[in-house]
C-alpha cells in the first residue's frame, strides 16, 4: 500500500509562490500525480512525473526525487483562481491511484 | 464533447435502500474507476475496470458493485444503503490502465 502525506492548509498572497510538499512511502512506485480541485468541482490534471527532476508547465512546476519519496508541487505569480485543493497521487505497480488527503490553498489580496 | 458525465449530481437516501450510480463516457477510454471523496481522507478507490466485460476491487468495495457490459457505461450500485456511504463519489476513466486519469463531476449521496 502507500502512505501519502502531505499539509493539510496553505496561504499565501497573490503574485506570491507557494510550495506544496507531498511525501510518500510505497510497495511500488509508477509515477506522481498532481491534481487541482475547486470547492464542489471534480479534481483535474495537472502534473504527472516518473523520473527525478522538474517538469515545468507554465506557472506551475512539478519535481520529484524517487530516492527520497518526495515531491513537490510550485505555483508561481499567484492567481485568486488558485484557491483550490492540490491532491498528490502516487501510482503503484499495478497502476493504481493513491491519493493523499489534499492541501487547500487559499490566496488571498 | 462532454467527457465524463456522472448522474444524479445529488442524491438524499434512506439507509436500507439501493441506489445506482450512474457514469458515462464518450471518449472511448478503456479503463473505467469509482472513487469515494470523504473529508480528511482524500479520494479512495472502490472498483475498477481495465476493459470493458472486467472488473476488479478497489481500496474500498465492501458494500459496493459494478458491472461494464460496454466501454461507455460504468454504473455503481449500492445493494443495502449505510450512514457510512455518506460521501462525494467520483467516477473517472483513461485511454488505459497506465495513461492519466479523469474525473467526471461527482455525485454527492447523502445516506439517512
Amino acid at each position: 500500500g502507500q502512505n501519502i502525506d502531505q499539509p493539510t492548509e496553505m496561504t499565501a498572497t497573490e503574485g506570491a509562490i507557494v510550495q506544496i510538499n507531498c511525501t510518500y512511502q510505497t510497495s511500488g512506485f509508477n509515477g506522481l500525480f498532481w491534481y487541482q480541485q475547486h470547492a464542489g468541482e471534480a479534481p483535474t490534471f495537472l502534473s504527472y512525473n516518473v523520473l527525478d527532476g522538474l517538469e515545468e508547465k507554465g506557472r506551475f512546476s512539478s519535481f520529484l526525487s524517487r530516492s527520497k519519496g518526495y515531491s513537490y508541487l510550485l505555483l508561481k505569480e499567484l492567481q485568486m483562481k488558485d484557491s483550490a485543493s492540490y491532491l498528490c497521487a502516487v501510482r503503484d505497480s499495478d497502476y493504481k491511484l493513491s491519493f493523499g488527503a489534499g492541501t487547500t490553498v487559499t490566496v488571498r489580496a | 464533447t462532454a467527457g465524463i458525465t456522472q448522474a444524479p449530481t445529488s442524491q438524499i437516501l434512506a439507509a436500507g435502500r439501493s441506489m445506482t450510480l450512474r457514469c458515462t463516457q464518450d471518449m472511448r477510454h478503456n479503463a473505467m474507476y469509482w472513487y469515494r471523496q470523504d473529508l480528511g481522507l482524500g479520494l479512495r478507490l472502490i472498483h475498477y475496470s481495465n476493459t470493458a466485460g472486467t472488473t476488479g476491487k478497489g481500496e474500498v468495495p465492501d458494500g459496493y458493485s459494478v458491472s461494464r457490459a460496454n466501454t461507455d457505461d460504468f454504473p455503481l450500485t449500492l445493494a443495502s444503503a449505510v450512514p457510512s456511504q455518506t460521501s462525494v463519489y467520483f467516477c473517472a476513466s483513461s485511454p488505459s490502465e497506465t495513461d492519466t486519469q479523469y474525473f467526471g463531476p461527482g455525485t454527492r449521496l447523502t445516506v439517512l
